[in-house]
């Protein structure tokens, strides 16, 4: 098994373009979240997805759009970047019933200027 | 989410035994106790979890305080690989299960040879 994986392990953007991360896991797992880290913090929840087709927001969602087509895939949309959104991104997911033992992926760090 | 509070760092000599402290005062009945760890340039990575009782994995030990106040984890024999932010997390077992994670600042532990 690959585990979760990210791309890009790097990106530098310009303030008001968008792109999207992208965030694949081959276990089968129903629950997939996104997560933002800042330097020096703790990470914080952006949006997760209990299962395909269905998502909601975490703690700090303004700026970011997700879907969930699939049940490998969580991709992360940034719709217009702004410096605040420059931080390192973490994808994971978890079993439905051993959600307890979540796994992550390498991350993304994301630089807007 | 109830809030858990943790030393902001801690120091350890290699191959000794290393007790990170958490406080949970606000713990209710059905909050289980999570440790996560996140070394450096990586994503956090599940180390134990427990609800009451003491627990032990290949990894770690939690031991958990009568009153549930407070937990403590137990790394037997520190290697310079432990070194790393420690994670503790509460986490409310009746809610529905999203697989959300609220992560604080953590304790940087520092391993020195």
């Amino acid at each position: 098994n690959a585990g979760v994986t990210q791309t890009p392990k790097f990106q530098v953007l310009k303030t008001g373009q968008s792109m999207t991360l992208q965030c694949a896991q081959d276990m089968n797992h129903e629950y997939m979240s996104w997560y933002r880290q800042d330097p020096g913090m703790g990470l914080r929840l952006i949006h997760y997805s209990v299962g395909a087709g269905i998502t909601d927001q975490g703690e700090v969602p303004n700026g970011y759009n997700v879907s969930r087509s699939t049940t490998e895939d969580f991709p992360l949309r940034l719709l217009s970047a702004a410096p605040s959104q420059t931080s390192v991104y973490f994808c994971a997911s978890s079993y439905r019933d051993r959600n307890y033992e979540q796994y992550f992926g390498p991350g993304t760090r994301l630089t807007v200027t | 989410d109830a809030k858990t509070t943790q030393p902001n760092s801690m120091e350890s000599n290699e191959e000794e035994p290393v007790h990170l402290p958490c406080n949970h005062s606000t713990i209710s009945g059905t909050d289980y106790i999570h440790w996560y760890r996140q070394l450096p340039s990586q994503g956090p990575e599940y180390v134990i979890h427990g609800l009451t009782s003491n627990v032990n994995n290949r990894m770690a030990s939690l031991a958990i305080a009568e009153d549930r106040k407070s937990s403590t984890l137990i790394l037997h024999r520190a290697t310079l690989r432990d070194a790393a932010v420690y994670y503790c997390i509460l986490r409310d077992g009746s809610s529905s299960n999203t697989g959300k994670l609220i992560f604080g600042q953590g304790t940087t532990l520092q391993v020195k040879p």
